[in-house]
């Protein structure tokens, strides 16, 4: 039973198509996140959703559209794509546990834009 | 802004060495985690810290919170080639911030 998962593993596009992404966790939590991986392997936070509501914006592009039907479902929507969009995106999920919030990641989605 | 710097960025060592991975920074973190990272899958959480100068412990693997909870160590007794992976510190509270990373690589 997977906890976090992610639809595709792998998406290679051409510059200026839109994709999505889409990430569903079976684990109840409350707060899902989409986080970039670039290629020297930062890992940066890009939205949170607590209970399908908005709460972490970072600093990114318009043409990134994050959408959450429920709590268990968090999208990533990709407009316009770029060169530099290329990346591995992860989503992840938690719940607050001990004045911390443990992070659950799924499986990752490498994207490649030509 | 907060940032975490982690030391040194890549290690290879032979199987059986003790290594110390370490996660600094100038801001205050309410808790620390550490993740380890394996090819083409997601990071895997292996602890949280909460408690400035807190020591916990997971069979081979030592994790330590400083006092003054601004950085952390993860310290491997007798590497092992299944601890191969990218380890990452990850600090603050609902909205995380990830360290810069240490790729581990132990040789049989």
């Amino acid at each position: 039973d997977t906890a976090v998962s992610q639809t595709p593993k792998y998406l290679v596009t051409q510059m200026g198509n839109d994709k999505s992404i889409k990430c569903e966790q079976n684990l109840g939590h409350d707060t899902m996140y989409w986080y970039k991986q670039d290629s020297k392997k930062f890992l940066k936070i890009m939205f949170s959703y607590n209970n399908k509501e908005l709460i972490i914006n970072e600093t990114v592009p318009n043409r990134f559209s994050p959408k959450s039907p429920d709590k268990a479902h968090l999208n990533l929507h990709i407009n316009s794509l770029e060169l530099g969009d290329s990346a591995v995106y992860f989503c992840a999920s938690s719940q607050q546990f001990d004045g911390s919030y443990e992070q659950y990641f799924g499986p990752g989605t490498r994207l490649t834009v030509t | 802004t907060q940032l975490l710097e982690q030391s040194p960025q890549f290690l290879s060592i032979q199987e059986g060495e003790n290594l110390t991975v370490y996660c600094n920074s100038s801001s205050v973190f309410s808790s620390l985690q550490w993740y380890r990272q394996e090819p083409g899958e997601g990071p895997v959480l292996l602890v949280t810290v909460v408690t400035g100068g807190e020591v916990k412990k997971l069979k081979r693997l030592t994790f330590q919170f400083g006092d003054a909870r601004k950085d952390s160590s993860l310290h491997i007794t007798a590497a092992q080639p299944g601890d191969t992976g990218l380890y990452l510190c990850a600090g603050g509270f609902q909205k995380l911030v990830f360290g810069t990373g240490t790729r581990l690589l132990v040789s049989p």
